[in-house]
């Protein structure tokens, strides 16, 4: 069974600086997709950045990038020029795709609390 | 646009007592759906998911269930609720391989 660890319970950054939200995850599979998702206190989950596992080039979503590293089994979330509203918890997913498709299950780690401080 | 509503945002319930909460989507035909449960400071648990209508798959054995009378709603209930119930829920439908959620039911359990 595939397993996702955020080993971050809490992390604080400073306005405008650069912070980076570590995910490991367990797989024997080859085929994948892997998620960030942020929950701000309203508690909407907001899909944020996605990373195909046969693609070796690393995501970016404007101020949000990821480092991943197949090998290692990581995918880590790197949000530059940080602002207050980016203060929420942050979701790592791992979702392999069901019956040959493109369509499954999310499963999530535990997740990070990432605020940010004027 | 796709939009995903769920009611109510916010539910208290007695131990004992039925629950139906539910979830629509508009703007798509024929989405895949899903409800998670979040209980307070962990991630999210997938319960249901359904590819069709009346066609749902549970993932974890409860005392909940989930129907889909048409094709864009999608109902979680119980019969008796328990205060292991207790929880932030959320009803989801996907795109290809993205997942999109709602804002959510909070329900309390008393």
């Amino acid at each position: 069974a595939q397993t996702v660890t955020q080993s971050q319970p809490e992390m604080s950054v400073q306005e405008a600086e650069t912070v980076t939200l570590s995910c490991t995850y367990d797989t024997s599979e080859s085929n994948y997709y892997l998620f960030w998702y942020k929950q701000p206190p309203s508690r909407q989950m907001i899909l944020v950045i996605r990373q195909e596992a046969y693609k070796q080039q690393n995501a970016t979503e404007n101020r949000f990038s990821v480092n991943f590293q197949k090998a290692a089994k990581s995918f880590s979330l790197k949000i530059s020029d940080s602002q207050l509203g980016d203060t929420a918890m942050y979701f790592c997913a791992f979702m392999k795709p069901r019956y040959g498709g493109s369509q499954g299950n999310l499963i999530f780690g535990k997740g990070t609390k990432l605020s940010v401080k004027p | 646009s796709q939009t995903i509503h769920q009611w109510p945002a916010t539910l208290v319930q007695p131990v004992g007592s039925p629950l139906s909460l539910e979830c629509t989507v508009e703007g798509t035909s024929n989405p895949n759906l899903y409800w998670y449960r979040q209980a307070a400071g962990r991630g999210l648990q997938l319960l249901f998911y359904s590819v069709g209508i009346g066609q749902i798959s549970s993932e974890v054995p409860q005392n909940l269930s989930a129907s889909r009378p048409q094709d864009r709603q999608f109902i979680l209930s119980s019969k008796k609720l328990l205060l292991s119930d207790s929880g932030f829920y959320l009803c989801a439908w996907s795109f290809l391989y993205e997942q999109y959620f709602g804002p959510g039911t909070r329900l309390t359990v008393t």
